[in-house]
């Protein structure tokens, strides 16, 4: 298996402009995971989804970011407008059902810099 | 609330050296542990996870941990440390609703 597949890998882009990172799931898993990870605060969970439906956004950190999960085997985070505070690495995990006790394979990440 | 707190964000070591990262827990329902490597540029991979059972679980690379209840603590270790191990290890708490919630993490170096 590919493992869960992330593009860009590095994204370049000045403040005011719309950022979408792409995610491509573990074919069969049923859950997907969108991550932030910043020096500050950490790995930060921000949404995930079960059978492409959201299922707690609490983790969104405002308005300007969505997210959507159009099948199963595709899902989307979009910035707009983007902020210098923005600039993290975005992982997008994907797991096979959710007990609390399943791995989550991770993604390589997308490196975003907002100028 | 769930919450983990990884102690020490920079542990050194010399190889061959044991390793010891730890990783103290805060949880209101039976936890799920887990413990995931972050080499540089890559996406997180799972080192070990501890869910029922064996409170000594064992892992990938030589590394194990240790559930303990009483102590709230889940100390990643390692006998003989290796150059190859230098990366950032982030420890994760979940429950049966599912959400990982990780440490800091504690960036490891390994001196020749």
């Amino acid at each position: 298996d590919a493992g869960v597949i992330q593009s860009p890998r590095h994204e370049v882009t000045e403040m005011g402009q719309e950022v979408t990172l792409r995610c491509k799931p573990i074919s069969g898993h049923d859950y997907l995971f969108w991550y932030r990870q910043t020096m500050m605060r950490g790995l930060e969970l921000l949404i995930y989804f079960n059978n492409n439906v959201p299922i707690d956004d609490s983790g969104m950190p405002e308005d300007r970011f969505s997210a959507k999960m159009p099948n199963a085997s595709f899902s989307t985070l979009k910035i707009q407008p983007s902020e210098p505070r923005d600039s993290a690495v975005y992982f997008c995990a994907s797991s096979f059902s959710r007990h609390g006790q399943e791995t989550q394979y991770f993604g390589p990440g997308t490196r975003l810099l907002v100028l | 609330a769930q919450s983990v707190t990884q102690l020490g964000s920079h542990v050194s070591v010399s190889e061959g050296a044991l390793v010891l990262l730890r990783c103290n827990y805060s949880s209101s329902v039976p936890p799920y542990l887990f413990w995931y490597v972050q080499y540089p540029n890559q996406g997180l991979q799972l080192l070990l996870k501890y869910t029922t059972g064996a409170t000594l679980v064992k892992g990938i690379n030589g590394f194990e941990a240790e559930f303990k209840k009483s102590e709230t603590s889940f100390h990643l270790t390692k006998p003989s440390a290796h150059m190859s191990d230098a990366a950032e290890y982030f420890c994760a708490v979940s429950s049966k609703v599912g959400k990982l919630i990780f440490g800091q993490g504690t960036e490891l170096s390994v001196k020749p």
